[in-house]
C-alpha cells in the first residue's frame, strides 16, 4: 500500500520561497501510472488544488499560482517537490501531497494522500 | 473556475441514523465528481469517484449519486468512525483545475 509523507520547513519568511518534499513509499513514482499532486488548505478554508507532475516530467499548475510555482520530481529518491516563490501570509496553509491514478491523462480523483504539513508564512 | 458549494456546513446526526450531504457545482461537471472523508490529523480518504463508484475498501453504507450540477453523498447507517469532515471535488476541466467544496462537518448529535 502506497504511503506519502510531506516534509519541509514549518516556517517561511514573507517574500521567500516555500519548499516541500513528498516521499513516496510502497510504490514507484516512475511507474507511469500516476500523477503526483499537491493540495493545500488554509486554516478555516477549503482545499485548493495546487498542481501535479507526471512521470515524464509533464506538469499542470493551478493558474492562480502558476507564476510562482514549480513542481519537480526526483525518481532516484522516489520523491516529488513543491517550490512556491514570493510567499505571503496568504500562503499559510496545511500542504498535502497526493496520488492521482489514470496514467498520462490522469483520472482526476486522488486515491492516496499524505497527512499534511503546516507551513506558516511569518517574519 | 467551477465553484463547488456544499451544504449544510455542519450536520448533527446520531449513530445509526442516515446522513445526506449535498454538493452543488456552479456549472455542469457531468459525473466527474469525487467525495473524500477527512479526520483531524489524518490523510484525507477517497470514498467515491465518478459520482457513484465506491473506492477500494469503502463500506457499502457510503453511496454517491447525482450528475451535472447536483450531487449527494449518503451514509446509510452512521457508525462512530464516520464522524468527520466530507469534501466533494470536481475534475471536469481540461487543462485540469480541480476544485473542492468547503466541506460538511458531520458531528454527533
Amino acid at each position: 500500500q502506497v504511503q506519502l509523507q510531506e516534509s519541509g520547513p514549518g516556517l517561511v519568511k514573507p517574500s521567500q520561497t516555500l519548499s516541500l518534499t513528498c516521499t513516496v513509499s510502497g510504490g514507484s513514482i516512475s511507474s507511469g501510472t500516476y500523477y503526483w499532486s499537491w493540495i493545500r488548505q488554509p486554516a478555516g478554508k477549503g482545499l485548493e488544488w495546487i498542481g501535479r507532475i507526471y512521470t515524464s516530467g509533464s506538469t499542470n499548475y493551478n493558474p492562480s499560482l502558476e507564476s510562482r510555482l514549480t513542481i519537480s520530481a526526483d525518481t532516484s529518491q522516489n520523491q516529488f517537490s513543491l517550490r512556491l516563490s514570493s510567499v505571503t501570509a496568504a500562503d499559510t496553509a496545511v500542504y498535502y501531497c497526493a496520488r492521482e491514478p489514470g496514467g498520462r491523462l490522469g483520472a482526476g480523483w486522488l486515491d492516496s494522500w499524505g497527512q499534511g504539513t503546516l507551513v506558516t508564512v511569518s517574519s | 473556475e467551477i465553484v463547488m458549494t456544499q451544504s449544510p456546513g455542519t450536520l448533527s446526526v446520531s449513530p445509526g441514523d442516515r446522513a445526506t450531504l449535498s454538493c452543488r457545482a456552479s456549472q455542469s461537471v457531468s459525473r466527474n465528481l469525487a467525495w473524500y472523508q477527512h479526520k483531524p490529523g489524518q490523510a484525507p480518504r477517497l470514498l467515491i469517484f465518478g459520482a457513484s463508484i465506491r473506492a477500494t475498501g469503502i463500506p457499502a453504507r457510503f453511496s454517491g449519486s447525482g450528475s451535472g450540477t447536483e450531487f449527494t453523498l449518503t451514509i446509510s447507517s452512521l457508525q462512530s468512525e464516520d464522524f468527520a469532515v466530507y469534501y466533494c471535488q470536481q475534475y471536469n476541466n481540461w487543462p485540469p483545475k480541480y476544485t473542492f467544496g468547503q466541506g460538511t462537518k458531520l458531528e454527533v448529535q
